[in-house]
């Protein structure tokens, strides 16, 4: 089974705090994806990577910033987090570009900024 | 970005119910439609791909058909079980890679 895990399940961090979230998958995909949830507005896109180093804007990355220095870890940089990125993060993973590849999700990280 | 809608936003149904709920998208670039099924406190997982207009997938209870001419995709869930309560998202994917997708239909099936 593909096993795609985020280092937390909660996280409260202050207000111009550098945050951390990590992604690790096991499966050797080359794919990995950041999206944060909101209520109403769906999974949002912030970034994506298609191989070790490489990185794509999604369609939120302002405020974001990721790192890709091994094929199976991904994270997502917050470097002075703020309220508004009070949010649920998820990570995920996929084989490269296919149509019939689907996404592999993390259980999601739940970001609290006070 | 892309328009991905989902209708209705949620749905609450007895059980034995059959329900169904739709994933409009763009007609054009159309490459692939993912649905996925979403429980709390789990993470998303994949139901069906559909690649092709005319797409019929069955898994079970649940089945999907595809209409890339005129945007939309339903989802069909027969003789709904507690079980079944989740949110249920659909992803229109492009050729570029990425996908979009919608906000979501959350349905709660009452015992």
């Amino acid at each position: 089974d593909v096993k795609v895990t985020q280092s937390s399940r909660y996280l409260v961090k202050r207000t111009g705090e550098k945050v951390f979230l990590e992604c690790v998958q096991d499966m050797d995909h080359e794919n990995m994806f950041w999206y944060r949830q909101d209520p109403g507005l769906g999974l949002r896109l912030i970034y994506f990577s298609y191989d070790v180093k490489m990185k794509e804007k999604g369609d939120i990355p302002e405020g974001y910033s990721v790192s890709r220095e091994k094929k199976e870890r991904f994270s997502l940089i917050l470097e002075s987090a703020s309220t508004n990125q009070t949010s649920m993060y998820l990570c995920a993973s996929s084989l490269y570009p296919g149509r019939t590849y689907e996404q592999y999700f993390g259980p999601g990280t739940r970001l609290t900024v006070t | 970005i892309l328009n991905v809608e989902q209708s209705p936003q949620s749905l609450h149904v007895q059980e034995g119910d059959s329900t169904n709920f739709t994933c409009s998208f763009p007609s054009s670039n159309f490459y692939a439609l993912h649905w996925y099924r979403w429980e709390t406190a789990k993470s998303p997982e994949a139901l069906f791909v559909m690649t092709l207009n005319g797409d019929e997938k069955k898994k079970g209870r649940i089945s999907a058909t595809l209409n890339t001419k005129e945007g939309y995709s339903y989802l069909y869930i027969k003789g709904s079980q507690p079980e079944d309560s989740a949110t249920y998202l659909c992803a229109f994917k492009t050729n570029a890679g990425k996908s979009t997708f919608g906000d979501g239909t959350t349905l709660t099936v009452k015992p």
